[in-house]
């Protein structure tokens, strides 16, 4: 089946801690996106890609990075400089010439 | 100044009536594309319908179709013959400006409405 799949579901990080959020995509779609949901709030940006070792910051990414070293895959590391990464991680991508954009199922990343 | 604004924090519908989902936008760019996106309690985003600037008539999908009144700034999302179904979190989004190949562009999401479908 064609999709986004995003790893793992849950996802919890110790204090100091670096962690990889995983985010795939078989739909041959050139763009991919990254956001962030807190609850009671809408989407916020923090990176995106239009083509394979390139990519943008959004409105949030400090204390995130990325890569885009194949088209298929945009991996999000929340570093420990994010001190307040509780929330929900949506990845989205979109085709070239279209501005769709099409979502994963998400990973919620804890605090422990 | 928020870019998508979503009056209505909670909705509620009794099943097979219609409702009609508010959002207004801020731009000052000719050109943009606006869309819904239904969020259900298992997270993904879905999405339902979409309508550029230019576009002459409102735009529908099924169910869904979208009531876009330029001069006013807004696009509201109507649901007709409610289903329980649609029960989610329903989420409006703006592309600002004309579509950049090479760098992309930036969606802007409003808080969402949570729509409850009433049996």
């Amino acid at each position: 089946d064609g999709g986004i799949t995003q790893s793992p579901k849950y996802l919890f990080r110790k204090e100091g801690q670096n962690v990889t959020l995983s985010c795939e995509q078989n739909l041959n779609h050139d763009a991919m996106y990254w956001y962030r949901q807190d609850p009671g709030q809408g989407l916020r940006l923090i990176y995106y890609s239009q083509i394979v070792n390139d990519f943008q910051k959004g409105d949030i990414a400090e204390g995130y990075s990325v890569s885009r070293e194949k088209k298929e895959s945009f991996p999000l590391t929340v570093t420990s400089a994010q001190k307040n990464p509780t929330a929900f991680y949506l990845c989205a991508s979109s085709i070239y010439g279209q501005e769709t954009q099409y979502f994963g199922p998400g990973t919620r990343l804890l605090v422990l | 100044a928020q870019k998508i604004t979503q009056t209505q924090p909670g909705m509620f519908v009794q099943e097979k009536e219609a409702v009609t989902l508010d959002c207004t936008y801020d731009t000052s760019d000719p050109s943009y594309g606006l869309f819904w996106y239904k969020q259900p309690s298992s997270g993904e985003m879905i999405f339902l319908i979409y309508q550029g600037s230019y576009d002459q008539q409102n735009a529908t999908e099924g169910r869904y179709s979208l009531n876009f009144q330029k001069a006013r700034k807004s696009a509201n999302l109507v649901i007709s013959a409610s289903q329980l179904g649609d029960s989610a979190m329903y989420f409006c989004a703006m592309r600002e400006g004309l579509i950049r190949w090479n760098t992309g562009n930036q969606f802007y999401f409003g808080t969402g409405t949570s729509l409850t479908v009433i049996p």
